[in-house]
């Protein structure tokens, strides 16, 4: 299994300002995977991480709105830039198991924009 | 593109009923399926994966089954119980990666009454 941090756990942030979110994995992986849940919605992946290359991002999101950090094979950062009341939502992170396919969640940061 | 459909949206059950959670897709060219559960503002928690080799899946109460050919997963949850109470979501991977970029279903709402 992998067990996943993030901090913070909530926030509440004003319009035009930005906010990073960090996540830790207990074990050394290739791929992390930043998901967006907006409220009553599903999960929709924003990027994945790459460690030492450039995240890679899905149709919709932009590395100038949501810029990603992964310094090393276990933390990653997230940041929400120029924050609008859309962007409220659970932002989670993700990361397979150490030797298997089975994918591990964050407990999510759960960000309100006013 | 992969599509992830989830029926009922919502299901209401007196405790220790057993029940049927299902999940369809629209490609099945998929390595494996998982199956979630999320409970009211957190993260998710990994309940099965189920390889596409594999026709079924079991821990505890819970048996997930996959038929591959059809684009359906069901999870099978046996005598529930008020803790059941959560949001189940079912995951593919994206075609041709068995890990990480995960299409979600809109979920399946339990509520299990006492």
């Amino acid at each position: 299994s992998a067990v996943i941090s993030q901090k913070p756990s909530r926030d509440i942030c004003q319009r035009g300002t930005s906010l990073t979110i960090q996540c830790q994995v207990d074990s050394q992986v290739t791929m992390m995977f930043w998901y967006r849940q907006q409220p009553g919605q599903s999960l929709t992946l924003i990027a994945t991480a790459n460690q030492g290359s450039e995240a890679t991002y899905e149709s919709g999101f932009v590395i100038d709105k949501f810029p990603i950090s992964r310094p090393n094979l276990t933390f990653s950062t997230l940041t929400v830039s120029n924050m609008s009341p859309e962007d409220s939502s659970i932002y989670l992170c993700s990361a397979p198991g150490v030797g298997t396919d089975t994918q591990y969640f964050g407990p999510g940061t759960r960000l309100t924009v006013l | 593109k992969q599509e992830v459909t989830q029926i009922p949206a919502a299901l209401s059950v007196p405790e220790g009923e057993n029940l049927v959670l299902n999940c369809s897709f629209t490609d099945s060219a998929i390595y494996n399926l998982q199956w979630f559960r999320q409970d009211p503002g957190k993260g998710l928690t990994s309940l099965l994966l189920i390889q596409s080799s594999q026709r079924e899946q079991t821990s505890g109460r819970l048996n997930a089954s996959l038929d591959k050919s059809s684009g359906r997963s069901t999870l099978y949850i046996a005598a529930s119980q008020p803790g059941d109470s959560a949001t189940y979501l079912c995951a593919v991977p994206a075609g041709g990666t068995s890990y990480g970029k995960l299409t979600f279903g809109q979920g399946t709402i339990l509520t299990v009454h006492p």
